[in-house]
């Protein structure tokens, strides 16, 4: 069955700091590749996705993502960290013959941002 | 336009007790879903509908039941509600019809206790 490694439950990072999470799947086929955000007690909003074509994806708020096929990976990163971007991060699948176009999640990473 | 809603945002039941999660979305939204969130565990889907009228299990249905009532209106029922499903409860919504890659949309979601 697909399923979705995130790489440390939790990451601190100083403000200004490159912030690196790390995302890895598990299909012979490589999957749809999604990273969502969750702000404390608020819902999930999309980062950014991978479907098709350019590997290198950009998201929202600086964030971008690089598809690596041969590592099976997909890890977020921004170049410069902000106090705003503590958060819990999650990375998600939808395989593509999968039905009911399910995404199956990784258990989350939440991300500290130190002054 | 609100997006997906969830209602309530907060409850507490004891054992045994049922309950009726809501969700509506005014995005005309042809597929939704309901997640259970977990410390450590990320999302795991409860059920989904793919479209208006059809619904079907996700990774962990058991003592759940859904209705799709209407395209907008998609609610999670909890018959007997028992310690292990305190959890938050999210709901989110796709345009396209069960097809994958299709982004999500989520709610702000309902956490549910249970004693």
């Amino acid at each position: 069955a697909q399923s979705v490694t995130q790489l440390g439950s939790h990451v601190s990072v100083s403000e200004g700091a490159l912030v690196l999470l790390r995302c890895n799947y598990s299909s012979s086929v490589p999957p749809y590749l999604f990273w969502y955000v969750q702000y404390p007690n608020q819902g999930l909003q999309l980062l950014l996705k991978y479907t098709t074509g350019a590997t290198l994806v950009k998201g929202i708020n600086g964030f971008e993502a690089e598809f690596k096929k041969s590592e099976t990976s997909f890890h977020l990163t921004k170049p410069s960290a902000h106090m705003s971007d503590a958060a819990e991060y999650f990375c998600a699948v939808s395989p593509i013959y999968n039905q009911g176009g399910k995404l199956i999640f990784g258990q989350g990473t939440e991300l500290s941002v130190k002054p | 336009n609100a997006g997906v809603t969830q209602t309530p945002k907060f409850q507490v039941l004891k054992t045994g007790q049922s309950m009726t999660l809501q969700c509506a979305q005014d995005m005309n939204h042809n597929s939704m879903y309901w997640y259970r969130q977990d410390p450590g565990m990320g999302l795991r889907l409860i059920y989904y509908s793919a479209s208006e009228g059809t619904t079907d299990k996700g990774e962990v249905p058991n003592g759940y039941n859904v209705s799709r009532l209407n395209k907008r209106e998609f609610s999670l029922r909890l018959e007997s509600a028992a310690p292990s499903q305190t959890s938050v409860y999210f709901c989110a919504s796709s345009g396209r019809q069960g097809t994958p890659g299709d982004t999500q949309y989520f709610g702000p979601g309902t956490r549910l206790t249970v004693l």
